[in-house]
């Protein structure tokens, strides 16, 4: 079956503009997952949705992040006014629940370069 | 101090070789325990799930939760130039928010 997928798969923009990065989760999956690969500094969490809400946003880095999901499905996380720190590897993943022992599957990342 | 801490590598093994990754944690409460292995441009992919303290073994992998040293291990029996690539561990004290670790990049030599 289909996993998760994300787009783009590289993108590449100048200090300053706006992103939206997208990710399409697996079909039922109720959670959904937002973390930031940069070299050599592991997975860093960002944000989790149950559903549509998202309980817990303490990850985002700044206010100049953020992240919704419509229809229990497709998240969106945005990165506004983009500054060269932001360049990484945006991984998104899904679970079927919530729960610790919900294994998550990962879509392959959108490389992020902010010149 | 980072939540959890992962020796980078990189590590190179002959094939066949038993492989040993490792990973330290600061947090007393997490309680569920997971090893990442991600392949050049890829996400992620599960490899074991252990709940609590213990071992659990599948196939050519074994993982080992030490809560009382809070230390976790993931051994590779008969390496194979398949399995390199780099590990993550991966915690959680509520099952909701992971901490992984930076990963150890590991070459498997035919």
């Amino acid at each position: 079956g289909a996993g998760v997928s994300q787009s783009p798969s590289n993108k590449v923009t100048e200090k300053g503009k706006d992103v939206e990065l997208r990710c399409d989760p697996i079909s039922g999956h109720t959670a959904l997952y937002w973390y930031r690969q940069s070299l050599g500094q592991g997975l860093e969490f960002l944000i989790y949705f149950q559903g549509n809400s998202a309980p817990d946003k303490s990850g985002l880095p700044s206010d100049r992040f953020s992240a919704e999901r419509t229809g229990g499905s497709v998240s969106t996380l945005t990165i506004q006014r983009t500054q060269q720190e932001d360049s990484a590897v945006y991984l998104c993943a899904s679970s079927l629940g919530y729960r610790g022992q919900e294994t998550q599957y990962f879509g392959p990342g959108t490389r992020l370069l902010v010149l | 101090q980072k939540e959890v801490e992962q020796d980078p590598g990189p590590l190179s093994v002959p094939e066949g070789a038993i492989v040993s990754l490792n990973c330290t944690y600061s947090n007393s409460a997490f309680q569920y325990f997971m090893w990442y292995r991600q392949y050049s441009r890829k996400g992620p992919e599960l490899l074991m799930y252990t709940y609590s303290s213990g071992n659990k073994e599948d196939g050519r992998f074994t993982a080992q939760v030490d809560k009382s040293s809070k230390y976790i291990s993931l051994f590779i029996r008969d390496s194979q130039p398949s399995d390199s690539a780099t590990y993550l561990c991966a915690m959680s004290a509520t099952g909701n928010q992971f901490y992984f670790g930076t990963g150890t990049s590991l070459t498997v030599i035919p």
